[in-house]
Parts: C-alpha cells; structure tokens; sequence
C-alpha cells in the first residue's frame, strides 16, 4: 500500500515569495491534516479536511496561508507571502475517517521549507 | 486548554539500558494518546497508542506505554536500548468528541540519545 505523497521534498526561497506544496493521501483515505513543524518544537495543526470540507483551520495564519482539498482526494498548501517564521517542515498525514481512532493517521515525509 | 508536556528535550542511555521518556497530558475529556518517532529527514512513525482498552500499551520495536490516569501520564519505556533507537520521540494526543477525532496536539519532543 502507498504512503502519503509529498512534494516537493525541500524549497528554498526569498521572503515575500509564495510557494506551494502538494500532498497525496492514502487511497480511500478522507481525512486530511497539514502540519507545521518549526525546528525544535512538535507539529502544530494547521488544517484538517473530511471529505473536501474543512473541519479546523483555527491555527492557519488565514492572511497568508491557503489550502485546498477541490475533489476530496490531494491537497495543496499555499503561503502568499511568505515570512521568515514560515521556515519550518510542512507535514501531510492522512487518516481513513474522522469518526475512526484506528488505524490512526499516517505520516508523509513532509517538506522542508527554508525562507531566507 | 489541552497540553501534552515532555519533561526533557534529550535523554541520553547506554546501549542496553532502560529508555524511559515522560510524557504528561491535561485535557478536559479522556483523551487519546500516541507516541510517534521520528528519524532524520524522515515523517512521524506511530510508535503505539492507547484508545481507552488496555492501559498497559505494546507497541513496535520493543516500545511500551502505560495510561496512568491518576498521574496524567503515558511515559514509553523499552527495557534494552539499541543503536538503533536514536531519534526524535513525540508525544501526542487527540480528543475524540462526538464529531470525531480532531487533529494531534503534540509536545515538543525528545531526542533520545545511545551511547555505545
């Protein structure tokens, strides 16, 4: 069974730039989530979708982030622009429904972010 | 609000020493715990979790976790640690209301260090 698909892998750009990164669930899966991951700290949830639907983006700074999930399966992250502080490693996780603990969510390789 | 707390950002046991990482939570409901780890430039692994049946919690490679309630605790522990364990631990919870699960709140991780 595929993982969680992720690209791209690592980006580097200026500060007021924008940049997108794109995630791949597992098949069937209808839960989303985007993580942010700053160096030295846990993830923090950014977003979480069932279905195409957002479920919570209370932490998703809405001025210059955006996400998107059009037809319920991959999703895009968007930063417009971006700040310094957005550095940081953007993770993808995947569950099989909201309304289920197991399995759990599962993990993509994440994209590391690097605002200079 | 809920936390999850890890007392000490590295730990660091000889090989085939007892690994123990603390992780405290609060939260206004039971909540579900996780433990994940992390590798290099790698995503989050769910190392095991409790979900309200057994206390006592067995996971991959050796982990275990006990549910302390009383203590509001859910440290990891492995009885013999390996080389190979040398990573980033995470601690993580998630409150299961009658809507579903929402995302993972996550502490701020341990690095978990082997000596040889």
């Amino acid at each position: 069974e595929a993982g969680v698909a992720q690209s791209p892998r690592y980006k580097i750009i200026e500060k007021r730039q924008s940049v997108a990164f794109w995630c791949n669930p597992i098949s069937g899966h209808a839960t989303l989530y985007w993580y942010q991951q700053i160096l030295g700290q846990g993830p923090k949830l950014l977003i979480q979708f069932q279905n195409n639907g957002v479920v919570d983006d209370s932490q998703l700074p809405k001025d210059r982030f955006s996400a998107e999930r059009l037809k319920g399966v991959d999703s895009t992250l968007k930063i417009q622009p971006a700040k310094l502080e957005d550095s940081a490693v953007y993770l993808c996780a995947s569950s099989l429904d909201r309304g289920q603990i197991r399995p759990g969510q599962f993990f993509g390789p994440g994209t590391r972010l690097t605002v200079l | 609000a809920q936390s999850v707390t890890q007392l000490g950002s590295h730990v660091s046991v000889s090989e085939g020493a007892l690994v123990l990482l603390r992780c405290n939570y609060s939260s206004s409901v039971p909540p579900y715990l996780f433990w994940y780890v992390q590798y290099p430039n790698q995503g989050l692994q769910l190392l095991l979790k409790y979900t309200s049946a057994a206390t006592l919690v067995k996971g991959i490679n050796g982990f275990e976790a006990e549910f302390k309630k009383s203590e509001t605790s859910f440290h990891l522990t492995k009885p013999s640690a390996h080389m190979s364990d040398a990573a980033e631990y995470f601690c993580a919870m998630i409150l299961y209301s009658g809507g579903g699960a929402d995302g993972l709140t996550f502490g701020k991780g341990t690095h978990l260090i082997i000596q040889p």
